[in-house]
């Protein structure tokens, strides 16, 4: 496609409930990201891939929260049990570049926008 | 500890009055800094990296500056379509791997 699309665009819930977010990079784009946007505050680093492989899945704020990648395209993202904590815009990234690089010209989705009840 | 911020959190410009945007940053190993702008509803729009103190970059009517402890976005002669959330963010090198830090943004209105 030509961008990064995310599904749902929105999403309520209610509180302990699991929910599932969708990503579909750029074609061809080995790096993908997700990030956690709060009202009025900068984007927060959730976890990283490099093809299928997340080396890095530090920003991940509890294990309530996973993520997988399948045949280096299409990412999901798992809540679950939300919290109303857990309300915020979740956003998708890709990137052509691969390793250190790939931190360069991300390209991001319009966002999720995930309300816990 | 690794930190991004950004200086002011907004400004208002008239049309044609020319402003810059800060990012202040304390990391160890800046590996990158990039600058994105948001629109409202929309995910960030990659505008610049930049790799070490001195380098410059311009686009239109943006041009971004890097030091050792800062990043400055100037904007000369803004128009109304340039008001948008700025973001900066720092790529850092950790013990063992890369991180990415964002500040909390600069909101830029120019009013025309």
């Amino acid at each position: 496609g030509a961008g990064v699309s995310q599904s749902p665009s929105n999403k309520v819930t209610e509180k302990g409930k699991d929910v599932e977010l969708r990503c579909d990079p750029i074609s061809g784009h080995t790096a993908l990201y997700w990030y956690r946007q709060s009202l009025g505050q900068g984007l927060e680093f959730l976890i990283y891939f490099q093809g299928n492989s997340a080396p890095d899945k530090s920003g991940l704020p509890s294990d309530r929260f996973s993520a997988e990648r399948t045949g280096g395209s299409v990412s999901t993202l798992t809540i679950q049990r939300t919290q109303q904590e857990d309300s915020a815009v979740y956003l998708c990234a890709s990137s052509r570049l691969a390793g250190e690089l790939s931190y360069n010209e991300q390209f991001f989705g319009p966002g999720t926008r995930l309300t816990v009840l | 500890e690794d930190q991004v911020t950004q200086s002011p959190e907004a400004l208002r410009l008239q049309e044609g009055e020319s402003s810059s945007l800060n990012c202040s940053y304390t990391v160890s190993g800046l590996r990158g800094l990039f600058w994105y702008r948001q629109d409202p509803g929309k995910g960030p729009e990659f505008l610049f990296t930049l790799y070490s103190a001195g380098e410059e970059k311009e686009k239109e009517r943006l041009k971004a500056t890097l030091t050792k402890k800062e990043s400055f976005l100037h904007i000369t002669a803004p128009k109304p379509e340039d008001s948008a959330t700025y973001l900066c963010a720092v790529q850092a090198w950790t013990s063992s791997a890369s991180k990415i830090i964002f500040g909390s943004g600069t909101r830029l209105s120019i009013r025309p």
